[in-house]
């Protein structure tokens, strides 16, 4: 399995700043993703991201608001910027490995917006 | 404590039973399916996986059992342990094309002492 680390594994953030969220893998994949998972749900993916081209998002995803960068095939940024209250959620970045491309996911971020 | 799994199903079971969570999936284009588990204050974790050709694939204390007449996958666990509590996601994607997962709503099981 592929081993993801995530930084800050959680943050307090005020309304209308940004948080940057750092994903690191511990070897290098081409496919990386990042996803939304509110309080109470499932995951949703936000964005795909490979390196070397801008990253796909996802309906009701956008770049303005979810900004990402891939500078190399072992990490990958998301920011998410003018925070509201309703962003308050936990983000997990997440990469595939094997056979069948099997999706390994790091920690998560909690953020939560106040 | 963690929010996350707080409005989800929830199935209680007493340790040492067996544990049975189900899915219905909706893509008939779905081929390759897996089970997670989360802790609280984890990310998802890998448990097993099964393709379409099979109907069955057991791992250690576990097993996923797949239909896909109905589009529906179970994961049963042997003999629950405290450990086993978590939320279980199951996940689908086609092989080809995209590679999108689409992820259930999960399922909270608490196991009792």
């Amino acid at each position: 399995s592929a081993v993801i680390s995530q930084k800050p594994s959680r943050d307090i953030c005020q309304r209308g700043t940004s948080l940057t969220i750092q994903c690191q893998v511990d070897s290098q994949v081409t496919m990386m993703f990042w996803y939304r998972q509110q309080p109470g749900q499932s995951l949703t993916l936000i964005a795909t991201a490979n390196q070397g081209s801008e990253a796909t998002y996802e309906s009701g995803f956008v770049i303005d608001k979810f900004p990402i960068s891939r500078p190399n095939l072992t990490f990958s940024t998301l920011t998410v910027s003018n925070l509201s209250p309703e962003d308050s959620s936990i983000y997990l970045c997440s990469s595939r490995r094997g056979r069948y491309n099997e999706q390994f996911f790091g920690p998560g971020t909690r953020l939560t917006v106040l | 404590g963690e929010s996350v799994g707080l409005h989800l199903p929830t199935l209680s079971v007493q340790e040492g039973d067996n544990s049975i969570i189900n899915c219905a999936y909706s893509n008939s284009a779905s081929d390759y399916f897996i089970w997670y588990k989360q802790e609280s204050g984890k990310g998802p974790q890998f448990i097993i996986d099964i393709r379409s050709n099979m109907d069955k694939r057991q791992g250690q204390r576990v097993t996923v059992l797949l239909n896909k007449t109905v589009k529906h996958l179970s994961l049963q666990i042997a003999a629950t342990q405290p450990g086993d509590s978590a939320v279980y996601f199951c996940a689908e994607t086609p092989t080809s094309g995209t590679y999108k997962y689409i992820f259930g709503t999960g399922t909270r099981l608490k196991v009792l002492a």
